[in-house]
């Protein structure tokens, strides 16, 4: 059974740095892009990142670039996001997301991780 | 404003059918696959649809997807108190390089 495990969520002060995983397991993780998607309270879906398969192919939403890097390290079946120069929009639930289908059909998804920016 | 346009309610009666509506353009929707996605209450998103008419294993088929040109709509019929939720499309679109989805439709069952 596939399971995504988001961690590394809490509360960062405006400019502060932070840094999430996720920790996949139930499926061949190398052979996965995946993503990062974030969702402001009481707002709808954002995409953040995403991450081909070897970790060579990044895309980030105009809103972050510049200010997150996505990783992964496929011998330990992780995804990462490391965030720095957060404001106080950045402020959201943030979930770990698996490409399975085409155009970016998202499959399986995370139970979120809450990043709070307090200025 | 979301790159995908959803209208932000609809609502039923149990049993009645409900569609929900997803607009883009020919960078999106015209030319890629569409997603449809469940988000109950408090909790993460799950799939229902993908690749426009497509139903992941475990979902009923009173759900159900189609596109034609640059929209898509997701129909519900049978509606249960269950299905009582926000509904996102979303897609990839090829000129923005970036995933998009609308801004979400929430559905209420009378």
């Amino acid at each position: 059974e596939v399971h995504l495990v988001e961690s590394g969520g809490g509360s960062v002060q405006g400019g502060g740095s932070l840094s999430l995983s996720c920790a996949a397991s139930g499926f061949r993780f190398s052979n996965f892009w995946m993503t990062w998607v974030r969702q402001a309270p009481g707002k709808g879906l954002e995409w953040v990142a995403n991450i081909n398969q070897d970790g060579s192919g990044k895309y980030y939403a105009d809103s972050m670039k510049g200010r997150i890097t996505i990783s992964r390290d496929n011998a330990k079946n992780s995804v990462s996001l490391h965030m720095n120069s957060l404001r106080g929009e950045d402020t959201a639930v943030y979930y770990c997301t698996r490409i399975g289908y085409k155009s970016c059909g998202l499959d399986y998804w995370g139970q979120g991780a809450l990043v709070t920016v307090s200025s | 404003q979301s790159v995908l346009t959803q209208p932000p309610s609809v609502s039923a009666a149990p049993g009645q059918k409900v569609t929900i509506s997803c607009s883009g353009s020919s960078s999106n929707i015209g030319n890629n696959d569409v997603s449809w996605y469940q988000q109950l209450p408090g909790t993460a998103p799950k799939l229902l649809i993908y690749e426009n008419v497509e139903r992941p294993s475990g979902i009923p088929d009173r759900f159900s997807g189609s596109k034609s040109g640059t929209s898509a709509t997701l129909a519900i019929t049978g509606l249960q108190t269950g299905d009582e939720a926000d509904y996102y499309c979303g897609t990839w679109d090829s000129s923005l390089t970036s995933v998009v989805f609308g801004g979400g439709t929430k559905v209420t069952v009378l």
